[in-house]
C-alpha cells in the first residue's frame, strides 16, 4: 500500500538551529509530494511541493525539499529556524494521477526563543 | 476572500446520536475531500466527493459514515449512531481541479467529542 512516513514525531529546537524532518515514501512510478504546515490553531495549509523537474524544491518562509528518488525521500529543510516556526509539519504524497494525497502522521516542531 | 469553511468548530455527542459535519469548499472549488485525524495519528483519507458524485471513498468505514456534496449546500459528513472511538478531528479540504494543482486547501475542521 502507499504510505508516506515521518520519524521524527517531536522536534524541539532552539532559535537559529536548523532543521531536517525526514518524509519517506512507498510509491512507485511517479509521485507528487508535499509539505504542509499547521500553526497552533490555525488550518493546514501548504509550504511547497515537487511535481517534476529539478528535485531541490523551495517554498515559503525560507524552507526548502529535496526529492531523493533513490532514497524514497522528500526531506524538509530550514538553514535557521525561528521561534514562529512552531508548528505542526505534514508531509504527504500521491500517485500520478490519483489525486489523494496520503499523510504521514506528522512531526511536532517546538522552536525556543 | 473566504477559505474552507466547516462548522461546527466543535460538537459533543453521547453515544448513539447522530453527528453532522458541514463543509462549504473555497469559491470556485467543485471538489471535496475529507480526512479524520485521531490522536497521535495523522491525517486519514475518507473520502473524495465532487458536486453530487462520491469519486472515492474508500477510506470511509463501511458503516454509520456517509457523505455527500449536493448541487447546493456544502458538503456533508454523517455519521449515525456515534461511538467514542469516533472522537477525532475531522479536516475538509477543497480544490479547484481534483489535486491537478497538487494543492488542497483546508478548513480549520470539526472536533467531535463522543461522551
Amino acid at each position: 500500500a502507499q504510505s508516506v512516513s515521518q520519524h521524527n514525531h517531536h522536534v524541539i529546537l532552539s532559535e537559529a538551529a536548523s532543521l531536517e524532518l525526514g518524509c519517506n515514501y512507498s510509491y512507485g512510478g511517479t509521485v507528487n509530494l508535499f509539505w504542509y504546515v499547521q500553526y497552533p490553531g490555525q488550518h493546514l495549509q501548504l509550504l511547497l511541493k515537487y511535481f517534476s523537474g529539478d528535485p531541490l524544491v523551495k517554498g515559503i518562509k525560507g524552507f526548502e525539499a529535496e526529492f531523493i528518488k533513490s532514497k524514497f525521500s522528500f526531506n524538509l529543510r530550514k538553514p535557521s529556524v525561528q521561534w514562529s516556526d512552531t508548528a505542526e509539519y505534514f508531509c504527504a504524497g500521491e500517485s500520478g494521477g490519483s489525486y489523494i494525497p496520503t499523510f504521514g502522521r506528522g512531526t511536532s516542531l517546538i522552536v525556543h526563543p | 476572500n473566504a477559505g474552507v469553511m466547516q462548522n461546527p468548530r466543535h460538537l459533543v455527542r453521547r453515544r448513539g446520536q447522530e453527528a453532522r459535519l458541514r463543509c462549504s469548499p473555497m469559491k470556485g472549488h467543485s471538489h471535496v475531500y475529507w480526512y479524520r485525524q485521531l490522536p497521535e495519528e495523522g491525517l486519514k483519507f475518507m473520502v473524495y466527493l465532487q458536486k453530487e458524485n462520491i469519486i472515492d471513498e474508500s477510506g470511509m468505514p463501511k458503516e454509520r459514515f456517509s457523505a455527500e456534496f449536493p448541487k447546493e449546500g456544502p458538503s456533508i459528513l454523517r455519521i449515525q449512531q456515534v461511538v467514542r472511538g469516533d472522537s477525532a478531528a475531522y479536516f475538509c479540504a477543497s480544490s479547484p481541479s481534483g489535486g491537478i494543482t497538487g494543492e488542497l486547501f483546508f478548513g480549520e475542521g470539526s472536533r467531535l467529542t463522543v461522551l
